[in-house]
């Protein structure tokens, strides 16, 4: 089974604080997709990338930078953090072999700004 | 852009029920509509899914109805089991890069 791993899993952090969130995925995937989960909205897509050095700007931008280095590797980034940014967040790939339009997703992190 | 509205917000029912889980969109041309569950404690995981060329699919327990005409779609789960209380996703994608909109959810909790 594909495998996303996200760090942290809990961060807390106060308003107009710096905050990386981490993914990697060890699947040869080639995109890979920031979500936000809040209650009455679901999932709404912050930022995506079909590649390394790729960035495609999402539903819900504002606020957030992401990186791509690698493959494997997507960071979602929040420089001004703010109270409006807590939430549930979710790193999702897809894009490997038979099951190519399948969305894996990470367990999550949960990101409390003061 | 794509608006993906689920009903109802939440259910609950006996073990061994049958549910229905309504789904719409608004971009017609959005063509592949996959649904996710997340169990509780759990990361999302994919269920099943329909094309737009595709009237229904059936895996298992679970029956998805798609109609392209009214872009509605249905899920119905039978024979629950407490094994399927979850919040079921519903998702809309136009077919680039995978980028899917998702519905708000609907949380299933079935009772033994």
């Amino acid at each position: 089974e594909a495998a996303v791993t996200q760090s942290p899993r809990n961060k807390v952090t106060v308003t107009g604080g710096n905050v990386t969130l981490s993914c990697r995925q060890t699947n040869s995937h080639n995109y890979m997709y920031w979500y936000r989960q809040d209650t009455g909205h679901g999932l709404r897509l912050i930022h995506y990338s079909y590649g390394a050095g790729n960035l495609q700007i999402g539903d819900v931008p504002d606020g957030y930078k992401a990186t791509r280095t690698t493959q494997e590797d997507f960071f979602l980034l929040l420089e001004l953090a703010s109270p409006s940014q807590t939430s549930l967040y979710f790193c999702a790939s897809a894009g490997g072999g038979r099951d190519q339009n399948t969305l894996y997703f990470g367990a999550g992190t949960r990101l409390s700004v003061l | 852009g794509e608006q993906v509205e689920q009903l109802p917000s939440s259910l609950i029912v006996q073990e061994g029920a049958s549910v229905l889980i309504n789904c719409s969109y608004t971009d017609s041309a959005s063509v592949y509509f996959p649904w996710y569950k997340q169990e509780p404690g759990k990361r999302l995981q994919f269920i099943i899914d329909i094309r737009s060329n595709m009237e229904r699919k059936q895996t298992q327990r679970l029956t998805l109805l798609f109609d392209k005409k009214t872009k509605h779609l249905s899920l119905h789960i039978t024979a629950t089991q407490p094994g399927d209380s979850a919040i079921y996703f519903c998702s809309a994608s136009i077919g680039s890069f995978n980028k899917l909109t998702f519905g708000a959810g609907t949380r299933l909790a079935v009772c033994p």
